[in-house]
């Protein structure tokens, strides 16, 4: 199986835009999924496919590819964004699912 | 509304049997994939093991293929995970998760609904 990397932590002012990336060989053939997850919470999906949100996540998630990296960017932080995000996707067999090391947004 | 139950969490020794068990309803659940995936406390989310709709493809993750099973009851919308010759390092958060599209091979891996996950601990 492959693996995704994902910086440990970001941060960001309020109201600024951040991108949260995750690399990994099997993203150059396959698309990335975003989720969220706060503390004491189940994850929620915010970002799948080449960039599709579910009903009710805010348009200021977006998602992009570019080579063997994903990217989820937040436009416009917002306090309640403050979470753990975590990229999954499959790995390079395509057998597998697998998911990043996730990254800790802080929004200050 | 889309709901996911977990159960079956528990305490058990190193070497044991444990089954986990998640119901479901909402959906037509018959018509998705479903997953397992499990947290360590602090940690990061791993995959452990997804089904197609109709259990035509199943896959593992390798730590734990050859000793957890999934499978599922379409009839009574339950998706189950057992679990054998369970070590310390399975000691985690277990998530049932419901895959976004019909039909679909547990391969897409996109899960737009988390149950709120049942704990297995595995200690002496």
């Amino acid at each position: 199986s492959s693996e995704l990397t994902q910086e440990p932590a970001v941060s960001v002012a309020f109201g600024q835009t951040v991108s949260i990336s995750c690399q990994g060989d099997s993203l150059r053939f396959y698309y990335a999924s975003w989720y969220q997850q706060k503390p004491g919470q189940a994850p929620v999906l915010v970002v799948y496919g080449k960039n599709n949100r579910p009903s009710g996540i805010p348009d200021r998630f977006s998602g992009s590819r570019s080579g063997n990296t994903a990217s989820l960017t937040v436009t416009g932080a917002q306090a309640e964004d403050e979470a753990d995000y975590y990229c999954n996707s499959r790995d390079s067999s395509g057998d597998h699912v697998i998911f990043g090391g996730g990254t800790r947004l802080t929004v200050l | 509304e889309v709901h996911l139950l977990e159960s079956g969490g528990g305490l058990v020794q190193p070497g044991r049997s444990l089954r986990l068990s998640c119901a479901a309803s909402g959906f037509s659940f018959d018509e998705y994939a479903m997953h397992w995936v499990r947290q360590v406390s602090g940690k990061g989310l791993e995959w452990v093991s997804g089904i197609s709709w109709n259990s035509g493809t199943i896959g593992y993750a390798d730590s734990v293929q050859g000793r957890f099973t999934i499978s599922r009851d379409n009839a009574k919308s339950a998706l189950y995970l057992q679990m054998n010759n369970l070590r310390p390092e399975d000691t985690a958060l277990y998530y049932c998760a419901k895959s976004l599209s019909e039909y679909g091979d547990y391969r897409g891996g996109i899960f737009d609904y988390w149950g709120l996950g049942t704990l297995v601990t595995v200690s002496s």
